[in-house]
């Protein structure tokens, strides 16, 4: 089976950094994204690692390590607009490559 | 403009009635998805198809129906044996479904939101 966890929800403030964390244990990886979803909206890719390290694309990066079932995604100079869930999905290739979701993390962004 | 509709964006459905929930891509993608999604929990996959007239149960198929029968729609029907029918629907499409070193992006559907009264 697969598991991935994430925080529930985290606060943070307006101009400041913050991390968000995802474990996952999964056979056959072949790959990890984030996606932000706004309330009641659709969830939009944000980004995709497969290999070990750091992948940066303007304010929000994403790490990921597969030794040791671990990624996170980095947001620098927070926007109010940037209150939203983030969603971890893992890409298992012994589940037809399938993606299957953490619960997301719900960041609220404050003045 | 190239993109990935569902309609309607808000449903109602009585008890005992099933309801077909609309998905249409124009994005030329192979693979198309439905997902539902439920207050403080991931999204769940219900049925995929990887190719026109085949489709597969993902986790939470029961209760639930697919047809493709054209690459571009993948209509969901919910039927009245899915017990707990009121959620959040996402329909999403990818341009091949991950094999061949192909990346597996997923791009959405703005959603459908199912009530049953």
């Amino acid at each position: 089976g697969q598991n991935i966890d994430q925080p529930t929800e985290m606060t943070a403030t307006e101009g400041a950094i913050v991390q968000i964390n995802c474990t996952y244990q999964t056979s056959g990886f072949n790959g990890l994204f984030w996606y932000q979803q706004h309330a009641g909206e659709a969830p939009t890719f944000l980004s995709y690692n497969v290999l070990d390290g750091l992948e940066e694309k303007g304010r929000f990066s994403s790490f990921l390590s597969r030794s040791k079932g671990y990624s996170y995604l980095l947001l620098k100079e927070l926007q109010m607009k940037d209150s939203a869930s983030y969603l971890c999905a893992v890409i298992n290739n012994n589940a037809g490559n399938m993606l299957t979701f953490g619960g997301g993390t719900r960041l609220m962004v404050k003045p | 403009d190239g993109g990935i509709t569902q309609s309607p964006k808000y449903l109602f459905r009585k008890e005992g009635q099933n309801v077909t929930l609309s998905c249409e891509q124009n994005l030329n993608h192979d693979a198309m998805y439905w997902y539902r999604q439920d207050p403080g929990q991931g999204l769940r996959l219900i049925y995929y198809s990887q190719i026109v007239n085949d489709f597969q149960k993902g986790d939470i198929a029961e209760g639930y129906s697919v047809s493709r029968e054209k690459k571009e729609s993948f209509p969901l029907t919910v039927t009245s044996a899915q017990k707990n029918p009121t959620a959040f629907y996402l329909c999403a499409s990818s341009i091949s479904d991950g094999s061949g070193g192909l990346v597996n992006t997923q791009y959405f559907g703005p959603g459908t939101r199912l009530t049953v009264l």
